[in-house]
């Protein structure tokens, strides 16, 4: 049973530049969340994905958007990158089973971003 | 709003030793509490999780937590580490009755087994 995927692995882009990050839930998942985890911090919530639509959003600027697939896959897009961005982003998956919130998260092992 | 503390940026201890990692919320609400860990070029791994009933929960790895409500608490307890332990341990929650089951993490909490 394959867990939860995400790619590439690692990427390295320019100030300014634009970045799309790619999650496949865990099987039988069907919300995806995205986290941002800086050096040395703990993860902090950026979105949540359930039937394709946006359900909750951190504080993060309008420069990340997302959008989930029929087959519940999810990107991550940032414009206009800074050096701020560099970060470990993390997907979560889950499973509304009735939109209860104590449905576990379940992390892939993250895409590694670094803004020059 | 809620938040997490972990008071210990870093744990040194030595093999088969017990340990306690710290974690205390605040929250106007209730709250679900979780540890996760993280081991090098990872990403993270559910430890144990509080939803309701008995306070003492026990998770994989030998790995304990006790929900204290007064004293807002949730430390993760282990009698005996090993150097397979070394990793970052983050505690987290999540709001009873939110919009989704997002996760409000603490900064995290190094636990360096030596030999």
């Amino acid at each position: 049973d394959a867990g939860v995927t995400q790619s590439p692995t690692h990427l390295i882009k320019t100030r300014g530049q634009q970045v799309t990050l790619r999650c496949s839930p865990k099987s039988g998942h069907d919300t995806v969340s995205w986290y941002q985890q800086a050096l040395g911090q703990g993860p902090q919530f950026i979105f949540q994905y359930y039937e394709e639509e946006e359900r909750q959003r951190g504080n993060f600027p309008d420069r990340f958007s997302g959008h989930q697939f029929p087959n519940y896959s999810s990107e991550l897009n940032v414009n206009a990158l800074l050096l701020g961005d560099s970060a470990l982003y993390l997907c979560a998956s889950s499973s509304r089973a009735g939109q209860t919130v104590t449905d576990t998260q379940y992390f892939g092992p993250g895409t590694r971003l670094t803004v020059l | 709003a809620q938040s997490v503390t972990q008071l210990d940026s870093q744990v040194p201890v030595f093999e088969e030793a017990p340990v306690e990692l710290r974690c205390n919320y605040s929250s106007s609400v209730s709250v679900y509490l979780f540890w996760y860990v993280q081991y090098p070029n990872q990403g993270l791994q559910l430890l144990l999780k509080y939803l309701s009933g008995s306070t003492l929960v026990k998770g994989i790895n030998g790995f304990e937590a006790e929900f204290n409500k007064s004293q807002t608490s949730f430390h993760l307890r282990k009698p005996s580490v090993h150097i397979s332990d070394t990793a970052e341990y983050f505690c987290a929650v999540s709001v009873l009755g939110g919009a989704t089951n997002k996760l409000i993490f603490g900064t995290g909490t190094l636990l360096a087994v030596q030999p």
